[in-house]
């Protein structure tokens, strides 16, 4: 079966400071793999995802990500954090069928504070 | 371009009802998904919708179900509520030809 594991349940980084979130994955095949965000009370906003092709995807706010096969992991990256970026993390992992037919399986999340 | 509506935003229940909660995905996405969202389970899927036929479902007791209808609107029943179905239940749309899934923003149901 399918898990992702997201080790750092809270993470406290200064604003301006660089950003790494850890996220490791184990599945059958090669999976499609997403970073999603969520604020208080809110739903989940895709930050990017990777289907195949550069290890190295491009999210949106500035957002970048590292697919690295050999230690099934997909770190989320920033290179400065702003306070607006505090918020919960999730990595999830989905199909490769791409036809939605297995639900997403997400990771616990990492609580990300933002300190002035 | 409208997204995915969720309604109601929050519910307050008593242990033994039944619940609907409803999903209007963003036009055109046939594909309909619910998540449960607790602080100590996480998200965790609960089933898909695709074209009004169940594709799969998660590992949730039978009290949980849903249907889907012509215009893709999803709803999920809940039935004799517990204490621990309160959550945050999310629904994604998802098109045909993208696998990215839109969230709405959640309905938030607290039983009593």
């Amino acid at each position: 079966a399918q898990s992702v594991t997201q080790p750092d349940i809270h993470i406290t980084v200064s604003e301006g400071a660089s950003l790494e979130l850890r996220c490791n994955y184990s599945y059958g095949a090669t999976p499609y793999l997403f970073w999603y965000v969520q604020s208080p009370g809110q739903g989940l906003q895709l930050l990017l995802k990777y289907f195949s092709g550069d290890t190295l995807v491009q999210g949106i706010k500035g957002f970048e990500a590292e697919f690295k096969r050999s230690q099934s992991s997909f770190n989320l990256r920033k290179p400065s954090v702003h306070w607006s970026d505090a918020a919960e993390y999730f990595c999830a992992v989905g199909p490769i069928s791409g036809g939605g037919a297995d639900g997403l399986t997400f990771g616990k999340g990492t609580h990300l504070i933002i300190q002035p | 371009k409208a997204g995915v509506t969720q309604t109601p935003r929050y519910l307050i229940k008593t242990r033994g009802q039944q619940v609907t909660l409803s999903c209007s995905p963003i036009s055109g996405h046939r594909s309909v998904s619910w998540y449960q969202q607790t602080p100590g389970q996480g998200l965790q899927f609960l089933f898909e919708y695709f074209s009004e036929t169940q594709r799969n479902k998660g590992n949730f007791p039978g009290r949980f179900s849903g249907r889907q209808f012509s215009n893709s609107r999803s709803e999920m029943n809940v039935s004799t509520l517990e204490l621990g179905d309160s959550a945050l239940y999310l629904c994604a749309s998802k098109s045909q030809t993208n696998t990215e899934a839109f969230f709405g923003q959640g309905t938030r149901l607290t039983v009593v």
